[in-house]
């Protein structure tokens, strides 16, 4: 079982509040990634970090924020969610030489 | 830039028949390639992966991808499919020199009884 964590699982909410989607693992991984993906299945990048207080924005270009204050813990933020901010956004965390492990996402839904 | 290439949104097989799922990369460097697959509501999972060594890589629940440097392809194969194999594949590839994974953008695969 993956030692990555996403929460909230789901989360409906109305436009314009502030949401922070959260994002833990345990296995000490230096390097951190946010994809979104599409309803119709494209992951694109839109934030890592190799190491704490590392941030860069990834390819696709985000609304979203992104904090790196510790190694584990790796949160996005929406300061104003807009409709057009539903999608799924799943974490990631890797080590040299090896894959990602995903977290189970968080599927936003902005009504 | 590096690249992947899903040519096929979906894929439908027959249970018991071979499959194949395919993938053509981009790199400027050596690539490291990397397959995953995704359930319904849930996050990636890991199939295999090829840095070096042998062509062919074998991984979880049977899976097997090849390698061929001279057609920058990577697909995925398994002698007898499953239903239970019907998910969301991506193909995904990376440079040596960069952390960051570039995925495809998926192929379906449907596995009726």
């Amino acid at each position: 079982e993956a030692d990555i964590y996403q929460t909230p699982r789901y989360l409906v909410i109305g436009t314009g509040k502030k949401i922070t989607l959260e994002c833990s693992q345990t296995m000490g991984h230096d390097k951190m990634y946010w994809y979104q993906q599409d309803p119709g299945m494209e992951l694109h990048l839109i934030h890592y970090s190799y190491g704490v207080n590392s941030t860069e924005k990834g390819d696709l270009s985000s609304e979203s924020t992104v904090s790196r204050i510790r190694t584990e813990h790796f949160p996005l933020t929406l300061e104003s969610a807009r409709p057009s901010h539903t999608s799924q956004y799943l974490c990631a965390s890797s080590e040299q030489g090896r894959g990602y492990t995903f977290g189970s996402g968080t599927r936003l839904t902005v009504v | 830039a590096q690249s992947v290439a899903q040519p096929e949104d979906q894929v439908n097989v027959a249970e018991g028949n071979p499959l194949t799922v395919k993938c053509t990369y981009s790199v400027s460097g050596n690539p490291y390639l990397f397959w995953y697959v995704q359930y319904p509501n849930r996050g990636l999972q890991f199939l295999l992966k090829y840095i070096t060594g042998d062509n062919l890589v074998k991984g979880s629940y049977g899976f097997e991808a090849e390698f061929n440097k001279s057609q920058t392809s990577f697909h995925l194969k398994k002698p007898s499919a499953l239903v239970s194999d019907s998910a969301l594949y991506f193909c995904a590839v990376r440079e040596d020199s960069s952390y960051k994974l570039i995925f495809g953008s998926g192929t379906r695969l449907l596995v009726r009884p």
